[in-house]
């Protein structure tokens, strides 16, 4: 079954400054990749999607993620982050071979300093 | 448009009582999820409705939970009796259809603790 490892549980980061938060999932089969974000007291919401094509997939907000099937990494950056951006981010996988069902990962919370 | 109605937003019992949940999704969406998302972890999906059919209910503990989605709309999650490990943000999410790709639009949960 697919797993995904946010090897990340906080990040901390100063305000202005770029980020990248981690993601791995378990398998290299072909696989369906998204990063979620979450606010405080709010639901979901989509920031990107990797479906197929380009490996670089540029998301809401500024944010962007590369796959990497090689190293199965999808991992999230942006190059100057804002107090807005303080939120709880996750990264989720869907197997192109089964079923449409997401597996989340743990979560990573980003914490912006002023 | 409208997003995902979920209500109440936060309800606190004690165990062994029973709670129930609501959940309108966005007008035409097809498929139908709810997840449980305990604190500290990403969400984990309990059941998920295609019209007024279950999909998906493999990880619904079905001892105690059930849910429903009559005429193919809203639904109900109920948790009887609840444990103290229910406790956790349930999450309703909503899509056009079933099968990928696709996007899940989530509501803002119902926060439920249990003493």
């Amino acid at each position: 079954a697919q797993s995904v490892t946010q090897l990340d549980s906080q990040v901390p980061v100063f305000e202005e400054a770029p980020v990248e938060l981690r993601c791995n999932y378990s398998s290299s089969v072909s696989v369906y990749l998204f990063w979620y974000v979450q606010y405080p007291n709010q639901g979901l919401q989509l920031l990107l999607k990797y479906l197929s094509g380009s490996t670089l997939v540029k998301g809401i907000n500024g944010f962007e993620a590369e796959f990497n099937k090689s190293q199965t990494s999808f991992h999230l950056r942006k190059p100057s982050v804002h107090i807005s951006d303080t939120a709880e981010y996750f990264c989720a996988v869907s197997d192109r071979a089964r079923d449409d069902k997401i597996i989340f990962g743990k979560g990573t919370r980003l914490h912006i300093l002023p | 448009e409208a997003g995902v109605a979920q209500s109440p937003r936060y309800k606190i019992i004690e165990k062994r009582q029973s709670v129930a949940f609501w959940c309108n999704p966005i007008s035409g969406h097809a498929t139908l999820y709810w997840y449980q998302q305990i604190l500290g972890q990403g969400p984990k999906l309990l059941i998920q409705f295609q019209n007024n059919g279950v999909v998906d209910d493999s990880q619904l503990p079905k001892d105690r939970f059930s849910a429903e989605r009559l005429k193919g709309v809203d639904s109900t999650l109920k948790i009887q009796p609840a444990k103290l490990e229910d406790s956790a943000v349930y999450l309703c999410a909503s899509s056009l259809t079933s099968g990928a790709p696709y996007e899940q639009y989530f509501g803002p949960g119902t926060r439920l603790t249990v003493t």
